[in-house]
């Protein structure tokens, strides 16, 4: 079967810096992905990790091992409208197999 | 950027009567778009997948005669809800892609706002 394994949830505090990890069974990889959803609204795209490594876009961070099937979405610096849904997904050739998302809890 | 619309935005009907949803890409050409339902605190379910010119692929438990994918060209897909349930009643997202210009040609995926269906 094809799977996505990430946190339901995660707390931290403003300022702060988190992880979101994002394990992955599938039978086809071409990259993982990463999109933010907050409530009401639709899942925008944040980044995506094709090759090993880490990928950085301002206060985020995402990286790739493919030998280990795992990546990870790291948020510096959190800021209360970071408070959202946070989804890995796998390209599997155009599709894009979702994890059930990791809800992230924002303290002042 | 990429847009990408959907319209209505939210709309009510009654039981049996039909729905139906458009997703445009409004500054691109997408070659492949795909809807998606999210039931309250859960991912997104890929509903079918559609490619311009040619019969959607639906996802294993979802009836394609009842919710009929149309992808007329290459900015706009339909998705009409036939025969609407209060079941049926969910957020209905679009999304378009496109390979991305970089030499990788990372593989870009635009969703549209979402759809919010209730049916009573």
């Amino acid at each position: 079967g094809q799977s996505l394994e990430q946190p339901s949830e995660v707390t931290a505090v403003e300022g702060a810096i988190v992880q979101i990890n994002c394990t992955y069974q599938t039978s086809g990889f071409y990259g993982l992905s990463w999109y933010q959803q907050h409530d009401g609204g639709a899942p925008t795209f944040l980044s995506y990790n094709g090759l090993d490594g880490l990928e950085e876009t301002g206060r985020f961070s995402s990286f790739l091992s493919r030998s280990d099937s795992y990546g990870y979405l790291l948020l510096q610096e959190l800021q209360m409208k970071d408070s959202a849904s946070y989804f890995c997904a796998v390209d599997s050739n155009y599709q894009l197999i979702w994890g059930a998302g990791t809800k992230l809890i924002i303290k002042p | 950027g990429a847009v990408v619309s959907q319209h209505p935005s939210r709309v009510i009907c009654k039981s049996g009567t039909s729905v139906k949803i458009e997703c445009r890409s409004l500054d691109f050409q997408a070659t492949t778009m795909f809807w998606y339902r999210q039931f309250p605190k859960q991912s997104l379910m890929l509903m079918a997948t559609s490619n311009e010119g040619s019969k959607a692929t639906y996802e294993q438990g979802v009836e394609k005669d009842k919710f009929l994918i149309n992808h007329a060209s290459l900015t706009l897909s339909t998705l009409t809800v036939t025969s609407a349930h209060p079941e049926d009643s969910s957020f209905y997202i679009c999304s378009a892609s496109r390979r991305g210009s970089g030499g990788a040609g990372v593989p870009e995926q635009y969703f549209g706002p979402g759809t919010r269906l209730t049916v009573t």
